[in-house]
């Protein structure tokens, strides 16, 4: 049973269309993220999601938004892609508080925006 | 404000050799939690190790060790008798308590194990 997966891994869009990654963790976990790694490698959090609130990197476009329809889903939608836009996109979960054994990723949905 | 820096962009070894990867944090912090994760070619990432800050034992698993200096805020990664299948890019990253609970990572080191 895969832990957190992700669901495409590999899309391609043109500029422009508005898509969705799916994401789903069966750990019973509290919290879920959306990281976005870029071309460079590097590993950037955009979102960070529990039963109570989400909170947003200041830094990512709005037309990013992610849906939880339940505990155990966290979907990014993303509207009027830009050629910027093209990059891995991980999901992860965790439980909360001090006893996080550590962060479970997905394995990552490589995006590119033609 | 939370930072990772991972130094060595890119490491090459030949298998057998031992290796070290650095990795300096910065925190204003009192509590917090320093992680490893590898990156393989096929993309997925790995989680090595999680440490919180008021635990500075050294750790060992196998071929893998960490040392954990909060005196220079560093937290190395060492890889002992490195084999191919160590080639990946290997991540540091902290965990900041303020707000939410999420990663902060270092820009990566890309090992080579040549055979």
């Amino acid at each position: 049973d895969t832990a957190v997966s992700q669901t495409p891994k590999y899309l391609v869009t043109q500029m422009g269309n508005d898509k969705s990654i799916k994401c789903e963790q069966n750990l019973g976990h509290d919290t879920m993220y959306w990281y976005k790694q870029d071309s460079k490698k590097f590993l950037k959090i955009m979102f960070s999601y529990n039963n109570k609130e989400l909170i947003i990197n200041e830094t990512v476009p709005n037309r990013f938004s992610p849906k939880s329809p339940d505990k155990a889903h966290l979907n990014l939608h993303i509207n009027s892609l830009e050629l910027g836009d093209s990059a891995v996109y991980f999901c992860a979960s965790s439980p909360v508080g001090r006893f996080n054994y550590g962060y479970t990723f997905g394995s990552g949905t490589r995006l590119t925006v033609v | 404000a939370q930072k990772v820096t991972q130094a060595q962009t890119e490491i090459s070894v030949v298998e057998k050799e031992d290796v070290t990867l650095d990795c300096v944090y910065e925190t204003r912090d009192t509590t917090y939690y320093l992680f490893w994760y590898k990156q393989p070619p096929s993309g997925e990432l790995v989680f090595l190790i999680r440490r919180n800050s008021f635990d500075e034992q050294n750790e060992i698993s196998g071929r893998y060790s960490w040392n954990f200096q909060k005196s220079t805020s560093s937290f190395n990664f060492t890889i002992t008798a490195s084999q191919v299948v160590d080639s990946a890019v290997y991540f540091c990253a902290l965990e900041d308590q303020t707000g939410a609970n999420n990663l902060f990572f270092g820009t990566g080191t890309r090992l080579t194990v040549i055979p």
